[in-house]
């Protein structure tokens, strides 16, 4: 079975610190795809980035930043110099890398507060 | 990536109503998803919708309850039958091809009272 944990229900940090959403991941598969995506209070869910498993470079977007871990199962996600645009609940999905199973599951979410 | 409307953006129901929630994409797709999160909790897959084929349904979830259409590559609509007030949360639909990153819609949000 597929399962992901995001362990830190809650992140409340000052504009401008960096802070890490972290995400560990259990699979018996091989191949998988990795997800970060982004709810802000409007409710819509926003796509961040996604992971192949055989791919574990780094990757770095302007402010964000993941790192992909496949020896500890984790893909943390770096926030650099937070702002209050950033205040959202952050979702960390996984999915099999195999045609039919298309089904995205979901950690619980980190809601990110970022105060002014 | 694709645009997503959903319809309608929220609602209040009263218990024992049916609501039908629309999903309109802005190009061809082959996969249509139903998604339900609860309040404050995470998103659970209902059903898988491919054109041309019965909606598939994940473990807990049933035809009954939660029929679903998908009359062509563009459209697909979900009811939520005889709700309660259990049925309050936030529907969203999500499009993607075979290997391809899921795009959401901006959801429904359900009040049953």
């Amino acid at each position: 079975a597929q399962k992901v944990t995001q362990a830190q229900t809650e992140i409340s940090v000052v504009e401008k610190e960096d802070v890490t959403l972290d995400c560990v991941y259990e699979t018996r598969d091989t191949t998988y795809y990795l997800f970060w995506y982004k709810q802000p209070p409007s409710g819509e869910l926003v796509f961040l980035i996604r992971r192949n498993s055989f791919d574990e470079q780094n990757e770095i977007s302007g402010r964000y930043s993941w790192n992909f871990q496949k020896s500890t199962s984790s893909f943390n996600f770096t926030i650099t110099a937070s702002q209050v645009v950033d205040s959202a609940v952050y979702f960390c999905a996984l999915r099999k890398r195999r045609r039919g199973s298309e089904k995205l599951v979901f950690g619980k979410g980190t809601k990110l507060t970022v105060n002014p | 990536s694709a645009v997503i409307s959903q319809k309608p953006s929220r609602d209040i129901c009263q218990r024992g109503t049916s609501l039908t929630i629309q999903c309109q994409v802005d190009s061809q797709v082959t996969m249509m998803f139903w998604y339900r999160q609860q309040p404050g909790q995470s998103l659970t897959l209902i059903a898988t919708a491919n054109q041309g084929s019965e909606a598939t349904y994940e473990s807990g979830f049933v035809i009954d309850k939660f029929p679903i259409s998908r009359p062509n590559l563009t459209f697909s609509t979900l009811t939520v039958s005889n709700m309660s007030p259990e049925d309050s949360s936030i529907y969203l639909c999500s499009v993607g091809r075979v290997e391809e990153t899921q795009y959401f819609g901006p959801g429904t949000r359900l009040l049953v009272l």
